[in-house]
């Protein structure tokens, strides 16, 4: 049973430029949330997709973005890269569930120059 | 605004003992705490949760205390092993009044490490 995969593991882009970070939830699951991890810091919660629907958002710009596919897969898109998005980009995903306990992949460590 | 604090960066246990992390809290409508651990190169991972009706959960060697009134929470860990070397975050969800959004508010993290 495969976990939650991201892709890429790591990248390095340029100030102002795009990137597009993918995710496959785990088996059954059918919501996907976005955290980002600076380093030293917890997880911070960019938003979250479920019924291919944006259905919270943290407090993150218009240039953070994302979608989901019928296969409950998703993307992350930063736009207009900035130096402080350099992060560990954590993909999450999830049943219904009022506990919240989510299952988390290993990352997309972004690099901003 | 940080609505959940890990005041320690960093603790350091022999072998054996107990291991006892902290955790607090701002925000009363908070329902569901947890705790993660995340080694180097993977994703955190569940490790521990309790609901706010409760004051006590236990798994293993792991049981999560809740104390609502001092808006405080601890994991402890007994008997500590090498391999439970890792950062250990505290989360809590229900903050905005709503539940099942999977919206998790994280603290910064603590550095357990376990000396053989």
């Amino acid at each position: 049973d495969a976990g939650v995969t991201q892709s890429p593991t790591h990248l390095i882009k340029t100030r102002g430029q795009q990137v597009t970070l993918r995710c496959s939830p785990k088996s059954g699951h059918d919501t996907v949330s976005w955290y980002q991890q600076a380093l030293g810091q917890g997880p911070q919660f960019i938003f979250q997709y479920y019924e291919e629907e944006e259905r919270q958002r943290g407090n993150f710009p218009d240039r953070f973005s994302g979608h989901q596919f019928p296969n409950y897969s998703s993307e992350l898109n930063v736009n207009a890269l900035l130096l402080g998005d350099s992060a560990l980009y954590l993909c999450a995903s999830s049943l219904v569930s009022p506990t919240g306990e989510l299952f988390f992949g290993e990352g997309s460590r972004l690099t901003v120059l | 605004d940080q609505q959940v604090k890990q005041n320690s960066p960093s603790l350091s246990v022999q072998e054996g003992r107990i291991s006892i992390l902290n955790c607090d809290y701002t925000n009363s409508m908070f329902d569901y705490f947890l705790w993660y651990k995340k080694y180097p190169a993977e994703g955190p991972t569940f490790l521990i949760s309790i609901s706010s009706i409760k004051d006590k959960n236990e798994d293993g060697r792991f049981t999560v205390f809740l104390n609502k009134s001092a808006k405080h929470l601890s994991l402890h860990i007994v008997p500590s092993q090498p391999g439970d070397s890792a950062v250990y975050f505290c989360a809590a969800s229900g903050g905005d009044g709503s539940s099942n959004t999977g919206k998790l508010i994280f603290g910064q993290g603590t550095t357990l490490q376990v000396k053989p």
